[in-house]
């Protein structure tokens, strides 16, 4: 079975500073790994997806995530915070057999000026 | 760029009536999605379709039915509506290729009120 644990529904940076966003699976076959970002009101968009081969993946509006194996983990991060950053993000795993994603609960981030 | 559409953005309808959400997508997929997302429990999947006509029940199916007569729609359906069925609701799309590696594309969504 499948799941996604995301630490921290609520994260709270200031413009500029490191974006962290944990994220970690349980998944008893090679996961695949996905990123979303949802602003207000809005559906959800691939940020950036882990498949195979480089483990540092590198998404859109300057996001990254990081697949380590060994800590069954793909954190997300952004060096520095925009004030535009400040939205919704799930963390989503899928494997080969069968159709569904599954989600974490999200976590929200806030930028403060 | 995949589009997802989904026919109303915000939606008020009354306890007791019958509500149609519709959901098109254009690029030929396979699979489709229905979730509906609620504040601090995130998206929890009521129904899929993985071809014409095939539908299978996801985590929350109770109180929601759902039709596939065309490859590019997919319509979620409340029987009876209930204020507890008030909610965001999601639909996504994604290709069967190439097994798991394939991210799933989300419409803007539908907020419904039920009154």
């Amino acid at each position: 079975a499948q799941s996604v644990t995301q630490l921290g529904s609520h994260v709270s940076v200031s413009e500029g500073a490191l974006v962290l966003l944990r994220c970690n699976y349980s998944s008893s076959v090679p996961p695949y790994l996905f990123w979303y970002v949802q602003y207000p009101n809005q559906g959800l968009q691939l940020l950036l997806k882990y498949t195979t081969g480089a483990t540092l993946v590198k998404g859109i509006n300057g996001f990254e995530a990081e697949f380590k194996k060994s800590e069954t983990s793909f954190h997300l991060t952004k060096p520095s915070a925009h004030m535009s950053d400040a939205a919704e993000y799930f963390c989503a795993v899928s494997v080969n057999t069968g159709n569904q994603f599954y989600f974490g609960t999200g976590t929200s981030l806030t930028v403060i000026p | 760029d995949v589009k997802v559409t989904q026919s109303s953005r915000y939606l008020v309808k009354r306890t007791g009536e019958k509500v149609f959400l519709e959901c098109v997508q254009d690029m030929d997929h396979e699979n489709m999605f229905w979730y509906r997302q609620d504040p601090g429990l995130g998206l929890r999947l009521i129904y899929f379709s993985y071809d014409v006509k095939m539908k299978e029940k996801g985590d929350i199916p109770e109180g929601y039915s759902v039709s596939r007569e065309k490859k590019e729609r997919f319509s979620l359906i409340l029987e009876s509506a209930s204020t507890n069925q008030t909610s965001m609701y999601l639909c996504a799309s994604r290709t069967g290729e190439a097994g798991g590696n394939q991210p799933q594309h989300f419409g803007d969504g539908t907020r419904l009120s039920i009154l």
